[in-house]
């Protein structure tokens, strides 16, 4: 099966600042998502994440916040701008299409401290 | 869009005995319907999915069922032992060229020795 990783995995961030975080799988996805989980929550989609375009957003969340880059098949990063507090959270990439199934699988995610 | 409910939040089984999660959809279009476990620090792990094509599917101690005309379907988990401890969520889907997951709210399954 495909390996999916993200850098950081855990980053401690003063309020204010940015935050971009990598994910990487080891062969080519048709689609890569992005999402957000509180802490005791669920999981949030915060935008598609498209090769060659730009994102698609899902409500609530704004590329100006959250701007998504996608450069080929396996690479996507998500930038957490102007952070505060309340982006506190975990953050997760999700490939789909691996070996042209549409399944979905989760890398390690990140877990980001806003201070 | 779509709205996923899950049901029971929390859930304390004695070791061996049989645990049940449900969920329901809102979205008719929905047809993709995964199950993944996720245990403390972890990332989610798909564990079971089934389409609307099909009404049941196991995989050895797990089954999910899928009642299309209700709009709900659900994890069952047999002879249940304490590695299956976790939080469990359930998620749809209209796997067509969008493919974004709907994840309900999660079930804290604990079993207990």
């Amino acid at each position: 099966s495909a390996v999916i990783s993200q850098k950081p995995s855990r980053d401690i961030c003063q309020r204010g600042t940015s935050l971009t975080i990598q994910c990487q799988v080891d062969s080519q996805v048709t689609m890569m998502f992005w999402y957000r989980q509180q802490p005791g929550q669920s999981l949030t989609l915060i935008a598609t994440a498209n090769q060659g375009s730009e994102a698609t957003y899902e409500s609530g969340f704004v590329i100006d916040k959250f701007p998504i880059s996608r450069p080929n098949l396996t690479f996507s990063t998500l930038t957490v701008s102007n952070m505060s507090p309340e982006d506190s959270s975990i953050y997760l990439c999700s490939v789909d299409g691996l070996a042209g199934e549409d399944t979905q699988y989760f890398g390690p995610g990140t877990r980001l401290t806003v201070l | 869009g779509e709205n996923v409910e899950q049901h029971p939040s929390t859930l304390s089984v004695q070791e061996g005995d049989s645990a049940v999660i449900k969920c329901t959809y809102s979205d008719s279009a929905s047809n993709y319907f995964p199950w993944y476990k996720q245990e403390l620090g972890k990332r989610p792990q798909l564990i079971i999915d089934i389409r609307s094509n099909v009404g049941e599917k196991k995989d050895q101690r797990i089954a999910v069922t899928l009642n299309k005309t209700a709009k709900h379907f659900s994890l069952h988990i047999t002879e249940t032992q304490p590695e299956d401890s976790a939080v469990y969520f359930c998620a749809a889907s209209d796997s067509g060229s969008a493919r974004q997951l709907t994840f309900g709210s999660g079930t804290q399954l604990t079993v207990l020795p």
